[in-house]
């Protein structure tokens, strides 16, 4: 079935550092990639998206580029903030139909960023 | 209210007896999808509405879970005969039609399940 495969954490970086966390996934069909992030006491929210090859999706200066020759979504960021510290889950949307799709994650990231 | 609304907020139980645990989705979202997430675990997919009827069951771990959804809105998660490994976070999140590539999920906060 499908699935979704990321780096294991904890990532711990000092501020302004680079971040890539890596995650590939496994499909038989089209599927769009998401990645959600967790921050501490509060809810999964959506970060950001793409819905076909090629496609780049960037939020709040993350970016993360849909790769269909290698299948994957790695999340990237120039310059990590404290604030960014959380879990970070990406996923991917099975679709089983014209109306109706399986959303599948990672086992998430926890990323951690030092003063 | 605006969004998704899990209850309890936390449950504690013993083993072996049921829990039921309730989601009550954001109005309109036609999808609705439970997972559970353990101790330092990921998110493991438990089971997916589409409107009232679950195209996909294969991630329920086992015949003492149930789910249903009446309405095309509340959602109940029906766990019998608990077992201490049913101790986890089970979130439910909702979403707007699938299939529009607009699959964006929206959480609940979750009900914190304990097992003693």
């Amino acid at each position: 079935g499908d699935s979704v495969t990321q780096m294991e954490g904890p990532v711990t970086l000092s501020e302004e550092a680079f971040l890539t966390i890596n995650c590939t996934y496994t499909a038989t069909g089209y599927p769009s990639l998401f990645w959600y992030v967790q921050y501490p006491g509060e809810g999964l929210q959506l970060l950001l998206k793409a819905t076909k090859a090629d496609d780049k999706g960037s939020n709040k200066g993350f970016e993360a580029t849909y790769r269909k020759e290698t299948t994957s979504f790695h999340l990237e960021k120039g310059s990590v903030q404290v604030s960014d510290s959380a879990v970070y889950f990406c996923a991917l949307s099975d679709q089983l139909g014209s109306s109706a799709s399986k959303i599948i994650f990672g086992s998430g990231t926890r990323l951690s960023i030092r003063p | 209210g605006a969004g998704v609304s899990q209850s309890p907020s936390n449950k504690v139980t013993e083993k072996g007896k049921d829990v039921e645990l309730r989601c009550d989705p954001i109005s309109g979202h036609t999808a609705l999808y439970w997972y559970r997430q353990s101790l330092g675990q990921g998110l493991e997919f438990l089971i997916y509405f589409q409107g009232n009827s679950a195209p996909d069951k294969s991630g329920l771990p086992s015949d003492r879970f149930s789910a249903e959804r009446t309405g095309g809105s509340v959602s109940t998660l029906t766990i019998q005969r608990t077992q201490q490994e049913d101790s986890a976070v089970y979130l439910c999140a909702s979403s707007l039609p699938a299939g529009t590539h607009n699959e964006k999920l929206f959480f609940g906060s979750g009900t914190q399940l304990s097992v003693l």
